[in-house]
């Protein structure tokens, strides 16, 4: 079992409300990664991370944004959460550069009525 | 457009008899990777196979991996019911620094 974790697992809130989703992993690793992802769907790629102080956009365009101020540490915030952001989404990290074997957290189910 | 697709998308079989699924992807890679999801969970990887390499096992699940066909598979052998779940392939770029994800195939195993 990984030692990622994401809080929280499932969260409901009205359109409009500002979010964080939490993820945190005690691996050391540098790499660190958020996917969204509807169910039965591909994984997309919405952000990720090389070390500190490094973010990047990923492949899907995402109105989140995420830091990385600690290694162990990589929030995703939502300012205004809307109905289209229904979504899972999971956080996770790596530390191979040679290979880069992801860890995967448990994933938060989030849904915007 | 994703770099690795999975055939098929879904997969519906019985208890004890093997389960196939098919990766194929576009580019160089270094390594090809299978992962496993269980229904509203996280993926956990599976089995990991170098460009090197031709064939890998562990347990019931058997890769292959054609670099001339760009192609992957995994086997599992003698499916349980436990074994439902989607299954991903996910690729890493000879030029790339990260994974990439296929589509997935469903695969249910029906007691």
């Amino acid at each position: 079992e990984a030692d990622i974790y994401q809080t929280p697992r499932y969260l409901v809130i009205g359109t409009g409300k500002k979010i964080t989703l939490e993820c945190s992993q005690t691996m050391g690793h540098d790499k660190m990664y958020w996917y969204q992802q509807d169910p039965g769907m591909e994984l997309h790629l919405i952000h990720y991370s090389y070390g500190v102080n490094s973010t990047e956009k990923g492949d899907l365009s995402s109105e989140s944004t995420v830091s990385r101020i600690r290694t162990e540490h990589f929030p995703l915030t939502l300012e205004s959460a809307r109905p289209s952001h229904t979504s899972q989404y999971l956080c996770a990290s790596s530390y191979s550069r040679s290979t880069d074997t992801q860890y995967f957290g448990p994933g938060t189910r989030l849904t915007v009525l | 457009s994703q770099q690795g697709e999975e055939d098929p998308q879904a997969l519906s079989i019985q208890e004890g008899e093997n389960a196939t699924m098919n990766c194929s992807y576009k580019t160089s890679i270094n390594n090809l990777q299978w992962y496993r999801q269980n229904s509203g969970r996280g993926l956990v990887h599976l089995i990991l196979i170098r460009s090197n390499e031709r064939e890998k096992h562990s347990g019931r699940l058997r890769v292959t991996l054609d670099t001339s066909k760009k192609s992957s598979s995994l086997l599992i052998t003698a499916s349980r019911a436990a074994d439902t779940a989607s299954y991903f392939c996910a690729t890493y770029e000879t030029s790339g620094s990260r994974l990439t994800f296929g589509e997935g195939t469903q695969l249910t195993v029906n007691p």
